[in-house]
């Protein structure tokens, strides 16, 4: 089993839908992220939670919101999904523990249609 | 603004020849990341630099930090098909977060 597992990996939703996105972990990690990659762009970072009481805006948090309901769990949610939100979105982990080291999840790809 | 730049964007050799990766960043940071994408694949981590000067080799790549310089690179040595990737470098800016760069399409060529 993955490390860092996401769900659901592959959705189809149309404009104006709520989605959420999971992720969970089994490394024991105190840091998650969420990231975003879009072709040509690398991974651009949407939010980022270093405990379960701390959440963070990254670099293109509008239209995204988080919850950190759990040291293993970090969710993305896109409260009215928009097309230009359709992208590969990955979760990640780390610590100072884990010799910098940050461990991404399969990818979910979402399309908004 | 936190920046990192990677060149080349595409890149296809041939089998056996050998060629260098380049990522270049904005401002002052001692940890840098590489790490590779197969097509529709998760990141999977090569190799993490922490100080100035450091050099990791893991088979037919070796990445090196230059943070004088502003500069890492990913040396790929008698490159053969198995290493037709997508190839990221990721910079923590001291943030506790990587910036990433836009990343290097390579392409081993028989």
């Amino acid at each position: 089993d993955a490390d860092v597992t996401q769900t659901p990996r592959n959705r189809i939703t149309k404009t104006g839908k709520r989605i959420m996105l999971e992720c969970s972990q089994t490394k024991g990690h105190d840091r998650m992220y969420w990231y975003r990659q879009d072709p040509g762009l690398g991974l651009r970072l949407i939010y980022y939670s270093f405990d379960v009481k701390d959440i963070n805006k990254g670099e293109i948090s509008d239209g995204y919101s988080v919850s950190r309901q759990a040291q293993a769990k970090f969710s993305l949610s896109l409260e009215s999904a928009i097309p230009n939100q359709t992208a590969l979105y990955f979760c990640a982990t780390s610590d100072l523990h884990s010799g910098n080291t940050i461990y991404f999840g399969e990818g979910s790809w979402l399309t908004v249609v | 603004e936190l920046k990192v730049e990677q060149n080349p964007l595409f890149l296809s050799m041939q089998e056996g020849k050998n060629y260098t990766i380049y990522c270049n960043y904005s401002t002052t940071s001692d940890r840098l990341y590489w790490y590779r994408q197969d097509p529709g694949k998760s990141l999977e981590s090569l190799f993490v630099l922490l100080s100035n000067g450091a050099v990791k080799q893991e088979g037919r790549l070796m990445a090196s930090l230059d943070t004088k310089a502003r500069l890492s690179t990913l040396h790929i040595t008698a490159a053969v098909h198995d290493l037709s990737a997508t190839y990221f470098c990721a910079v923590d800016f001291g943030n506790e977060k990587l910036t990433f760069g836009t990343g290097t399409r390579l392409t081993i060529i028989p």
